[in-house]
């Protein structure tokens, strides 16, 4: 099993809004990470957990708060973001920082 | 830091071979990956190489690495249409597993 879940498959939100994305995996795998990718563009790196410690954060605005509660749990949280903001999320585990990486299906994220 | 690139588009016969090229600068990564994404989808893992071998074969996947010229190929052998897609060379600069990827390939077969 391969498998990455993310929830929720799309999320409309209002600049004003707080949400949060979730993402869960079962694989035993103890980095995770958080991917944007904007249309017609390659997935860009946001922030990597390993062993539920942020190990990397690609200098991204403080309205993205990632959160890592347990080993198989990836949280990102959404407040106040603009209509740039607007892209699909990709979450990510890998065995840990050296190994392959496997993907969810995103978060269709859409700002107005 | 890493830079990773790819021709934007590819066009192929069903049942014809297609071979995507990738280039990369950092010597240091230790694997390579190739990724395929479906529209609306996200990223599936095709296959990967450790930069210490010259070719991986996965049944229709082929991977070639050209470490002193840092170019990777994936060749797909009997192209079908559930082959289009985008597929991504990526990279991980110094071994960790902070992906650079390519802008992406568009493979698109034609009957």
């Amino acid at each position: 099993d391969t498998e990455v879940t993310q929830t929720p498959k799309h999320l409309v939100m209002g600049m004003t809004n707080k949400k949060s994305l979730k993402c869960e995996q079962h694989m035993g795998h103890r980095a995770m990470y958080w991917y944007k990718q904007k249309a017609k563009k390659p997935p860009e790196l946001m922030f990597v957990y390993s062993y539920e410690k942020l190990s990397i954060n690609e200098s991204v605005p403080s309205r993205f708060s990632p959160e890592c509660p347990n080993s198989s749990l990836l949280n990102l949280h959404l407040h106040a973001l603009q209509p740039e903001d607007s892209a699909l999320y990709l979450c990510a585990s890998s065995q840990d920082r050296y190994t392959e990486a496997f993907f969810g299906q995103g978060t269709r994220l859409t700002v107005v | 830091g890493e830079d990773v690139e790819q021709s934007l588009f590819l066009s192929v016969r069903e049942g014809d071979s297609s071979v995507i090229n990738c280039t990369y600068t950092d010597s240091s990564s230790t694997y390579l990956y190739w990724y395929k994404q479906e529209p609306g989808a996200g990223l599936q893992l095709l296959t990967y190489i450790f930069s210490n071998m010259d070719m991986k074969q996965d049944q229709r996947l082929t991977v070639l690495l050209n470490k002193k010229d840092k170019h990777l190929s994936l060749r797909i052998a009997d192209t079908q249409t559930g082959d289009s897609a985008i597929y991504f060379c990526a990279a991980p600069p110094g071994g960790y597993n902070k992906l650079i990827f390519g802008a992406g390939t568009r493979l698109a077969v034609h009957p």
